[in-house]
């Protein structure tokens, strides 16, 4: 195993368009963050994922933001009608956690995918 | 929002110096952990501390938590050019039933001059 895997590494679209990106964890990790990075900025939580479970959504991810976990392995997050403000890099990570213990071991993140929307 | 705040937001050394940087968090924490991030890329993990830890080594690398103080330090000893970086802080915050949920700050930009 490699690390996380994330695909594209870049993607331009049209404003209004949709994109949707993969990220692949390390195959141990039951626990799958997203998170968004503009320039300057440190990593904004979006969401994440216990297993195939949705644990939390950030307020900032509006209607347009959609991601899901369906086998508990692999992770896609849709953006629909893109804006120009949509553009950053999007982060994936992945954890191995305890339900009661917490995080037992540091996240590990994928290179990311940076999105620019014209 | 974010939960961390890094300070100073950039430090310029030069090569063989010290560097220093301080987190400070608002919320209760089941750990603090520290990354690099090298100009678009990815995140690096440097050094995860416990809640109930006061101080952890790791290479060049020393961190510090004060609990009662919601703050820690992260020193990294004798820089090198490599070290040029932005480094995070990030604290795994309580949700609603568990721990889990990792917070960052907005970082330290490190740029050290041979």
């Amino acid at each position: 195993d490699t690390g996380v895997s994330q695909d594209p590494r870049h993607k331009i679209t049209k404003r209004g368009q949709n994109v949707t990106f993969r990220c692949d964890p390390i195959s141990e990790h039951n626990r799958l963050y997203w998170y968004r990075q503009t320039l300057g900025q440190g990593p904004e939580f979006l969401t994440y994922f216990q297993n195939e479970a949705q644990l939390e959504k950030s307020r900032l991810l509006s209607d347009r933001f959609s991601a899901e976990r369906p086998k508990g392995s692999f992770s896609t997050l849709e953006i629909q009608r893109t804006e120009q403000g949509d553009s950053a890099m999007y982060l994936c990570a992945s954890s191995r956690h305890h339900s009661t213990g917490g995080m037992n071991t540091e996240a590990f993140f994928g290179q990311g995918t940076r999105l620019t929307v014209v | 929002s974010q939960q961390g705040e890094e300070d100073p937001q950039a430090l310029s050394i030069q090569e063989g110096e010290n560097a220093t940087m301080n987190c400070s968090y608002k919320t209760s924490i089941n750990n603090l952990q520290w990354y690099r991030q090298n100009s678009g890329r990815g995140l690096v993990h440097l050094i995860l501390i416990r809640s109930n830890e006061r101080e952890k080594h790791s290479g060049r690398l020393r961190v510090t938590l004060d609990t009662s103080k919601k703050s820690s330090s992260l020193l990294i000893t004798a820089s090198r050019a490599a070290d040029t970086a932005s480094y995070f802080c990030a604290t795994e915050v309580r949700t609603t039933d568990s721990w889990g949920k990792l917070q960052f700050g907005a970082g330290t930009q490190v740029v050290v001059t041979p």
